[in-house]
Parts: C-alpha cells; sequence; structure tokens
C-alpha cells in the first residue's frame, strides 16, 4: 500500500527542546516537502528536497532543519529557535519537483509545545 | 516568492447553494492546481489547469482558469454535505505556492 506516512500523529513538547517530525514515502517520488498549517494561513513551505543529499529553504525555514540521506525519509527538526513551534506540520512527496507534478501529502503532525 | 492570494477565508452556505472560491496572482502562473482539505485530514489533489482559459467540470465542481494565467476559481454548483472542508489553490511558476484556503461550510 503505497503513500506518505507520518509519525507521530500528536507530539507535545516542553519549550527548548528540539524535536524532530518524521516521514517517510514508499512512492519512490525524488522530490519531498515539508508545510506548516496554522488556522487562516494556508500551507506555508518550510523545506523542500528535490533529490538525495540536497535540499532547499522554502518561505518559513527559520528555526528548522531537515535531512535527506535517503530517497524515502525527509525528516524535520524543530530546533529550539523556532519562536512559534505550536502548529500542524504536513510533508509531502511528488515524482519531481515541476510545478506540474501534483503532491501527495501525509496526515500530518500536530505538535504542541508548552 | 511569488504570492498566490484566495478569498474569501471563510464561507457558510445552506445545503443546495452554490459556492464560488477565487484565486489570484501578482504574476503570471504556469499551472494551478486546487487541493481539498477535509476537516482533520490532509490536502488531496482535485485538479490541475495549465491551459489559458482553460474551463474543467469533476461533477458539479467547475475550475476555471483565467485568459491572462494569473486568476482562477472553483465553483461548486448545489452544495452538499459531503463538499465540507477548505479549499486551496497552488499557483506554480518554476514552483508551487498554495493559497490561504477557503474554508466551507455547509448547513444540511
Amino acid at each position: 500500500d503505497g503513500g506518505i506516512t507520518q509519525s507521530p500523529k500528536y507530539l507535545f513538547r516542553k519549550e527548548g527542546q528540539n524535536v524532530t517530525l518524521s516521514c517517510e514515502q514508499n512512492l519512490n517520488h525524488d522530490a519531498m516537502y515539508w508545510y506548516r498549517q496554522d488556522p487562516g494561513q494556508g500551507l506555508r513551505l518550510i523545506y523542500y528536497s528535490q533529490i538525495v543529499n540536497d535540499f532547499q529553504k522554502g518561505d518559513i525555514a527559520e528555526g528548522y532543519s531537515v535531512s535527506r540521506e535517503k530517497k524515502e525519509s525527509f525528516p524535520l527538526t524543530v530546533t529550539s529557535a523556532q519562536k512559534n513551534p505550536t502548529a500542524f506540520y504536513l510533508c509531502a512527496s511528488s515524482v519531481g519537483s515541476s510545478s506540474y507534478n501534483e503532491q501527495f501529502f501525509g496526515p500530518g503532525t500536530r505538535l504542541t509545545v508548552l | 516568492g511569488q504570492q498566490v492570494m484566495q478569498i474569501p477565508q471563510y464561507q457558510h452556505v445552506q445545503e443546495g447553494e452554490d459556492f464560488t472560491t477565487y484565486c489570484n496572482s501578482s504574476t503570471t502562473l504556469s499551472n494551478i492546481q486546487w487541493y481539498k482539505q477535509r476537516p482533520g485530514g490532509h490536502p488531496v489533489f482535485l485538479i490541475q489547469l495549465v491551459k489559458s482559459g482553460e474551463v474543467k467540470k469533476q461533477k458539479r465542481l467547475t475550475f476555471q482558469f483565467g485568459e491572462a494565467k494569473k486568476n482562477s476559481s472553483l465553483h461548486i454548483t448545489a452544495t452538499q454535505t459531503t463538499d465540507v472542508g477548505t479549499y486551496f489553490c497552488a499557483g506554480g511558476n518554476n514552483d508551487m505556492r498554495f493559497g490561504a484556503g477557503t474554508r466551507l461550510t455547509v448547513k444540511p
């Protein structure tokens, strides 16, 4: 059963702690993305990766870091430098990074920082 | 980077009424995609428009791409309770950026 998985679904962390969100896909897609969703603000791009071992900052990369060591995996670390980390985080992938490619989204991780 | 503006932010309709959401860009787009996110779910791709003036239909949903490729709309005829959710447009020009979405609620 192909798709994108994100874990965990809900995550709670204390302020000042780094936390890593998992994203795995078995669709053999080259491109992967991380978005942050806040009420009324749609989807804002954090980071994206067009290919293994390469990634670029999106519109709101400050306070986040990523890695792309494997094609299937694109973990996102929310660092203590991120001022307002509480949000719904969505991972997506597409065949390629062209804007013509449909993006497939994972179920999301809701992060709450206490 | 490019920005895609979407209005309205919220829309509440009575079941059976029509619904329209609009997407606008200050720059010419190469293509536009529409996604739907059900409450508690994740965005799911609906359709892509590429050509100037293109119109596509999916049952009660009609999607349009403006002649100048700077705007797009999604129109739902005779809404049903299954239409509830947030509808996003995503404009492409080398890369893709999402609008803020329009949240649709339908009163039975």
